[in-house]
């Protein structure tokens, strides 16, 4: 099936470090979510985005809804070691009664303490 | 916590066996979804129901799976005469219907190992 490119595939950097991460697509969508997966664990829900250009806030983490429709970024600030999982963006275009969420294949963050 | 829960957490079969794993969603979702997820990749879309109404189906669910949701609460999977593409983790998710209806909240999974 169809899948966002999502990058970095993976990142090691060292805890207090600010982490940026992104995601494109061919097609637009008109919701981006930004999942948190730890092993052996379902996705967590971190930030939903509905609008061209928004910019959301969860805490340390901030993303942004690209203002094309096809693209969205994640960053997270002073990173900690709980950060430490798969981060995976995930897109909805629900215009045609399709709910469906297409996902990238994860960036995978790993924090030196 | 009443958050999406799932059972079992795993499952060890051997080929040829049919497997059932049930969901049980978030108490006032009406929506519930299936997706399957496999190593190193993101989940991928299987089905979903809106109440008892299976409304979208993706290619990937061959005519060996067959989901259902009999009375709008909790759904079933099964997984007949099962393969060893099949073993991967079973993701449940489920949502309100309206202008958050794409905000999915996941179960921890069923992870499946097809022997």
């Amino acid at each position: 099936g169809q899948q966002l490119n999502q990058s970095p595939q993976s990142m090691f950097i060292q805890e207090g470090e600010d982490v940026s991460m992104n995601c494109t697509s061919s097609s637009i969508f008109n919701t981006w979510l930004w999942y948190k997966q730890d092993p052996g664990e379902g996705p967590v829900l971190l930030i939903a985005l509905y609008k061209a250009g928004e910019l959301t806030s969860n805490g340390r983490l901030t993303a942004q809804f690209g203002i094309t429709r096809k693209d969205s970024f994640l960053n997270i600030s002073a990173s900690i070691p709980s950060d430490v999982g798969i981060y995976f963006c995930a897109g909805a275009y629900s215009g045609a009664g399709s709910y469906q969420l297409t996902f990238g294949k994860g960036t995978k963050l790993s924090v030196i303490p | 916590d009443t958050g999406v829960s799932q059972n079992p957490r795993h499952k060890i079969t051997k080929r040829g066996q049919n497997v059932t794993f049930r969901c049980d969603p978030i108490s006032e979702h009406n929506r519930l979804y299936w997706y399957r997820q496999t190593l190193g990749q993101g989940p991928e879309f299987l089905t979903y129901f809106q109440n008892e109404a299976q409304l979208e189906k993706s290619r990937l669910l061959s005519d060996r799976f067959s989901a259902e949701r009999p009375k709008g609460s909790f759904s079933t999977l099964e997984i007949q005469r099962t393969e060893q593409g099949d073993s991967a983790m079973y993701l449940c998710a489920s949502s309100l219907i309206g202008g958050r209806a794409n905000e999915q909240f996941f179960g921890p999974g069923t992870r499946l190992t097809v022997l």
